[in-house]
Order: structure tokens, then sequence, then C-alpha cells
């Protein structure tokens, strides 16, 4: 029972244009938000977060946007570079174990010159 | 200087085997966490320690062991390796800071294959 679904497997996007990526949660408790980005061979590398206070956060050239009513948060690159192309996890967890974090399958962005 | 460092990065063995991996950080940070990436791409978190404490012990068989010697190190010992227990094993660290404040930093993963 995944309680953190990306269910865009992947997504290309023209160098320049904005990639916008996507995710959804059932777990109304969860109330931290992040997104990680994974390059082959290499761990999770931390990108943005945010809390359940916010509806954006914003940091360069990465937005994250969360609609607490639809479960639902997205990261939006703007403008997506070559170097963006990677696979992107987001994660959650809730305010009373906020050590266990669960994350989506990741989508893979493929950002082209 | 590789913030939190696992070993081996590959692994190759038969089924019925025993075999551990290690990982260790160097952040000063207090919480180290296993993480499995199955088949379906999922980080599944395993367990969690803080200062050697096991504070997070997910529904794993009993096959897999961890062990924290010290709060910079987090060991996973595996018995009797089974075909599914193949996947990408990826150790990460945290300070733990309270809610809205906790990032975990990941090693680049141990690749366990058996066969």
């Amino acid at each position: 029972d995944q309680q953190v679904k990306q269910n865009s497997p992947s997504l290309s996007v023209q160098e320049g244009r904005i990639s916008i990526l996507n995710c959804d949660y059932t777990n109304s408790m969860f109330d931290y938000f992040l997104w990680y980005k994974k390059y082959p061979a290499e761990g999770p590398t931390f990108l943005i977060s945010i809390s359940s206070i916010k509806d954006k956060n914003e940091d360069g050239r990465f937005t994250v946007f969360l609609n607490k009513s639809a479960k639902h948060l997205s990261l939006h690159i703007v403008p997506s570079q070559p170097g963006d192309s990677a696979v992107y996890f987001c994660a959650a967890s809730g305010l009373y174990n906020f050590n266990k974090f669960y994350f989506g399958s990741g989508t893979k962005l493929n950002v082209k010159p | 200087d590789t913030a939190v460092s696992q070993t081996p990065k590959y692994l190759v063995t038969q089924m019925g085997n025993d075999k551990s991996i290690k990982c260790e950080q160097n952040l000063g940070h207090d919480t180290m966490y296993w993480y499995k990436q199955d088949s379906k791409k999922f980080l599944k978190i395993m367990f969690s320690y803080n200062n050697k404490e096991l504070i997070i012990n997910e529904t794993v068989p009993n096959r897999f062991s961890p062990k924290s010697p010290d709060k910079a190190h987090l060991n996973l010992h595996i018995n009797s390796l089974e075909l599914g227990d193949s996947a990408v094993y990826f150790c990460a660290s945290s300070l733990m800071t309270g809610q809205g404040a906790n990032v975990l930093t990941f090693g680049a993963g141990s690749r366990l294959t058996v066969l």
C-alpha cells in the first residue's frame, strides 16, 4: 500500500522550458514533504522541501507547490537544463513520526538540449 | 570526503549465503537508516537508529539484522539470502531536529544480487 505515488515514470522536456513533476499522497497526517534528485549510481540528494503550513516554497529555479485538499504536490523547474536530467523522488513524513519518510517510485526527467 | 559511505557497492552472492553491508557517516548526524529500493523503484524504510537505539523497525524478515556500534556506523547483516533480497540498499543519515527540518543524506547504494 503505497502512500506516496508518482504516476509518471518519465518526463521529457526541451531545454529552457518548464518541467513539472507531480506527486500524490494518501495519508492526511503527512505534513512535511521533500523532493530528492538522483543520478545513476548515486544516492538521492535533497533538493527542496515544504511544510504543510505553506503552499509554496521556492529555491532558485525550483519551486514546490502543495495542495493539501487534493493531497498533491508538484515540483516546477524553470528553466530546465540538461543537467537536471535525473530521477526525482518525492517523500513525505508525518507529525508524530517525522523520522519515517515514505517515498514515491520516482519520475525520470530527461531535458533535451 | 564522502559524507555517507557504504561498502560494498556491488555484491553478488548465492542463495543461502550470509552477507553484510557496512555504512559510515562523517556528518555528525545522530540518526541512521537503511532503505531498500525494490524492483518497482520505491524506496522503503527498513530500520532507523538514533544514537545507537533502534527507533524504526519495519516489517522486515528477521533474517535482516541491523547493528549500530556507534552513532556514526550502521551495518546490515542478512542471513540465508533469498532471490527476493536482490535490490539496492541505501544507507542514510540525518540530524534529529524535529519535524519540518529533518533531511536525509544518502549513501550511493549497495546493489545486492542473489543468484
